[in-house]
């Protein structure tokens, strides 16, 4: 089947501007993760979602940062008033409820990205 | 403090053989699950494998095995018949917790060269 897909793959914006980056999680999964990585952070958590709702946003740099998800399926961040330091590869990850030798497993499953470029 | 550390920022490794990739996590949760990701230059994350901290042994997945030492709290990923295809970054990541869905910690990543 289809996995995690992402839109756009590159992005190049003004600072200022604001942008949405697009994930389409695999079909069924639940629960949908963004993650951020950058050369001078490495992988950082940002916000997941189980179902339409988002029980921990703790990774969300700022308030210029939000996501939602709608119909347990796309998910949509958006980063209003970029700046330079947003630029980076944002990576979205999806799962479903796998147990396995007494905990859940849920392997999280990644899409290619999106590079997001703010000049 | 660091959660996950990997402390092999590069390793080169020639084709067919074996190479181990380090990866020490810290957790006082006694239920968590260790993972091991490659990512190639085209940027995707690609699962690898899994360990579980009940597992009672080490995972395998065709060439891969997790060397998974609970008390030394260590969780090296071992590549064998090593392949040019293998040349990417290894981030090794640790979930805690038991409900399966909070977020992924991951370690700085190794870059693995794969020499023919």
């Amino acid at each position: 089947g289809a996995g995690v897909s992402q839109s756009p793959s590159n992005k190049v914006t003004e600072k200022g501007k604001d942008v949405e980056l697009r994930c389409d999680p695999i079909s069924g999964h639940t629960a949908l993760y963004w993650y951020r990585q950058s050369l001078g952070q490495g992988l950082e958590f940002l916000i997941y979602f189980q179902g339409n709702s988002a029980p921990d946003k703790s990774g969300l740099p700022s308030d210029r940062f939000s996501a939602e998800r709608t119909g347990g399926s796309v998910s949509t961040l958006t980063i209003q008033r970029t700046q330079q330091e947003d630029s980076a590869v944002y990576l979205c990850a999806s799962s479903l409820q796998n147990m396995a030798g007494g905990l859940a497993k849920n392997i999280q499953y990644f899409g290619a990205g999106t590079r997001l470029s703010v000049l | 403090a660091q959660k996950i550390t990997q402390t092999q920022p590069g390793m080169f490794v020639q084709e067919k053989e074996a190479v181990t990739l380090d990866c020490t996590y810290d957790t006082s949760d006694p239920s968590y699950g260790l993972f091991w990701y490659k990512q190639p230059s085209s940027g995707e994350m690609i699962f690898l494998i899994y360990q579980g901290s009940y597992d009672q042994q080490n995972a395998t997945e065709g060439r891969y095995s997790l060397n998974f030492q609970k008390a030394r709290k260590s969780a090296n990923l071992v590549i064998s018949a090593s392949q040019l295809g293998d040349s990417a970054m290894y981030f090794c990541a640790m979930r805690e917790g038991n409900t399966g869905f909070q977020k992924l910690v991951f370690g700085t990543g190794t870059r693995l060269l794969v020499s023919p």
